[in-house]
């Protein structure tokens, strides 16, 4: 599972609230990426960092926002949760670095958002 | 821009019977490719990856894919399926060129087994 886990696993709030997921890493990876998950368009991507301090957006940036102080943690925060926001939000990892890398992406157990 | 375009939405299948799934992307350089599995309830688990030389690649629990370059098709295949197959597959495609950090991903195609 590379040492991936999420925070929390389940959340409902309301409209308008700001809401804030976390993901934890144990093996260091430079590169974190945020996803969400919605029936008929696969995954997403919301935003991604390439080191601490180091964001980028991605697809469907509009109404997120990142940080990453440590290296481990990768927190995605909703700014004032809408309810096009509820979804799966998938953490994920890439192993990178090397001439053989397949820059391939492990992925968190995912949490699922409910804003009504 | 990558894209990535699985065509096959459902496909519903008896169990021994023969799996292929579309994928195309739209990339004009090279590409990584993936298939990743999600199982109901869980999160995504490769399945296989392309990354050069052989071109029929062979994955975990029987599955395998083969890249034709000149279709742009990354397909997946098993000889015959299992229900424990049931899940839903994503494709998705890495551009090794230039901001070579993000995967594109298909919109999945849920297999049903039924047994």
């Amino acid at each position: 599972d590379a040492g991936i886990t999420q925070s929390p696993r389940h959340k409902v709030t309301e409209t308008g609230t700001p809401v804030t997921l976390r993901c934890h890493q144990t093996e260091n990876h430079r590169y974190m990426y945020w996803y969400r998950q919605d029936p008929g368009h696969g995954l997403r991507l919301i935003h991604y960092s390439y080191g601490v301090k180091d964001t980028d957006k991605g697809e469907v940036s509009d109404g997120y926002s990142v940080s990453r102080s440590k290296t481990e943690d990768f927190l995605l925060t909703l700014e004032s949760a809408t309810s096009s926001q509820t979804s799966v939000y998938f953490c994920a990892i890439r192993l990178a670095g090397g001439r053989f890398s397949y820059n391939e992406q492990f992925f968190g157990p995912g949490t699922r958002l409910t804003v009504l | 821009a990558q894209s990535v375009s699985q065509h096959n939405h459902h496909v519903i299948l008896s169990e021994a019977a023969s799996l292929e799934l579309g994928c195309n992307y739209s990339y004009g350089g090279t590409v990584n490719l993936f298939w990743y599995v999600q199982y109901p309830g869980q999160h995504l688990q490769l399945l296989l990856k392309y990354f050069s030389g052989d071109p029929l690649v062979k994955g975990i629990k029987g599955f395998e894919a083969e890249f034709i370059k000149s279709k742009f098709s990354f397909n997946l295949r098993k000889p015959s399926v299992q229900w424990s197959d049931t899940a839903e597959y994503f494709c998705a495609v890495n551009a090794r060129e230039g901001s070579a950090r993000q995967l594109t991903f298909g919109s999945g195609t849920q297999l049903t087994v039924l047994p």
